[in-house]
């Protein structure tokens, strides 16, 4: 069964310090992975998105790794922000013969606390 | 460039009722999917419309149906709804159905009572 699981459900950091965010597929065959910024009540925001062949891609403070092997994606914030406060979604795009389905992590809500 | 709209924002409905949300795509793009957000999940893949045709379908009842016009918006339509139908619903739209980009709306945030 394709399911995508990420952990933490909830996180609560301060402002300036670094987290790590965790996203673990089972998704199969994989075509590419991403994650999403979601703030309350809007539409998810596309932060990176990582292919098979990808390990690791910056979007200013934010880092995915991707790791195919393991089918493990991770998402590093640096420096937190107030404004970083929101869910972050992992999403993964199987590749089909006619139409690529995506997988959505139930996401981890970040809270940054000045 | 206006990215992908929908309307209304918000919406009130008791059950039993029926409802119709609207999607604009992102301009140039031709694929739209719709998809149920429940507080605290991540979104649940309602369907996707392309060349006006619902081309994949998730794991939703007959009571949700959609369109997608020639202009390539579409709408959703939910009938006899119930409590649990209360959710932020989701469009995104995209240029290439398979292998594109998904850009999402804001949503529409439906409340059954």
């Amino acid at each position: 069964k394709n399911q995508v699981e990420q952990s933490p459900q909830s996180l609560i950091i301060l402002e300036g310090k670094n987290c790590t965010l965790q996203c673990n597929y089972t998704v199969s065959p994989f075509s590419n992975l991403r994650w999403y910024k979601q703030d309350t009540g809007r539409g998810p925001v596309s932060l990176t998105i990582m292919t098979f062949s990808e390990n690791t891609k910056s979007n200013g403070r934010y880092t995915a790794t991707l790791d195919a092997d393991t089918k493990q994606s991770s998402l590093h914030i640096t420096a937190s922000q107030l404004s970083d406060s929101a869910s972050y979604i992992c999403v993964v795009r199987s590749r089909g013969s006619t139409l690529g389905r995506l997988y959505f992590g139930r996401g981890t809500q970040l809270t940054v606390w000045p | 460039d206006a990215g992908v709209t929908q309307s209304p924002t918000h919406l009130i409905k008791t059950r039993g009722q029926q409802v119709t949300l609207r999607c604009s795509p992102k301009s140039g793009h031709d694929t739209v999917s719709w998809y149920q957000q429940a507080l605290g999940q991540g979104p649940q893949f309602i369907f996707q419309y392309y060349e006006e045709e619902e081309r994949q379908r998730g794991n939703f009842p007959d009571r949700f149906s959609g369109h997608q016009f020639p202009n390539y918006s579409s709408e959703l339509n939910v009938n006899a709804l119930l409590l649990g139908d209360s959710a932020l619903y989701l469009c995104a739209s995209s240029l290439d159905r398979a292998m594109g980009e998904q850009f999402f709306g804001p949503g529409t945030r439906l409340t059954v009572l």
